[in-house]
């Protein structure tokens, strides 16, 4: 599975977008893009994947750039529940591949 | 809301106790995983399943042993615990080809 690089920490102002960065230079053609985030140690949740198209659900918009080394997931109207640590992840859809996670980023929304 | 199920959610212990932590999911998931995180740090993947009787050790080195012989259920045993196994272990499962994993909430454990 293909390493993902995000920053160790970003600060949003309630109400504003999140923008959270990721970099997968190393992606190959059948790895999709994840993104999970992790509320103060309890298990992670799913948010969102794409494989080359954007994608927005209720939580969130994937934007992958065209060449999909780079992906951008934005929480339109942060709230202060949306304080949480959000991990990047690469993946095939291979049966046999597992979830990896990195050291993601930490997102502190402040009033 | 994901149907996956840890117990207990905190346990603290005495060293060299013998001590298995319970992971349940009422999905028919084939795959099921257990994970590490120390406080702050990265998840690590200490072993996985594909179904039953079937087990494999993860990226991440550990003491403990697993069992499938239940497809819902994926049980984590340490046979003499230690202060080192102080850590918070996360149970996730997944279907075949999934797009997804569903994590439990977790049991945090601490060895004194």
């Amino acid at each position: 599975d293909a390493k993902t690089t995000q920053p160790p920490s970003m600060d949003c102002a309630e109400g504003r977008a999140a923008n959270l960065p990721c970099n997968h230079s190393t992606i190959s053609g059948n790895e999709y893009v994840y993104w999970y985030r992790q509320i103060h140690s309890q298990g992670p949740q799913y948010i969102i994947h794409g494989l080359k198209n954007n994608e927005t659900n209720e939580m969130a918009s994937l934007i992958i750039t065209e060449d999909r080394k780079s992906s951008t997931l934005i929480l339109p109207h942060a709230t202060l529940r949306d304080t949480a640590v959000y991990y990047c992840i690469v993946r095939s859809s291979n049966n046999f591949n597992k979830f990896y996670f990195g050291s993601g980023t930490k997102l502190n929304v402040k009033p | 809301e994901a149907d996956i199920y840890q117990t207990p959610r905190y346990l603290v212990i005495g060293t060299g106790k013998k001590i298995t932590l319970e992971c349940s999911q009422t999905m028919g998931h084939d795959k099921m995983y257990w994970y590490q995180q120390d406080p702050g740090m990265e998840l690590h993947l200490i072993h996985y399943s594909y179904g039953v009787n079937s087990t494999e050790k993860g990226d991440l080195s550990s003491e403990s042993t697993v069992s499938r012989i239940r497809t819902e259920h994926f049980p984590l045993t340490l046979e003499s615990a230690r202060p080192s196994h102080t850590s918070q272990y996360l149970c996730a499962s997944s279907t075949m080809g999934s797009t997804e994993a569903f994590f439990g909430q977790g049991t945090r454990l601490t060895v004194v």
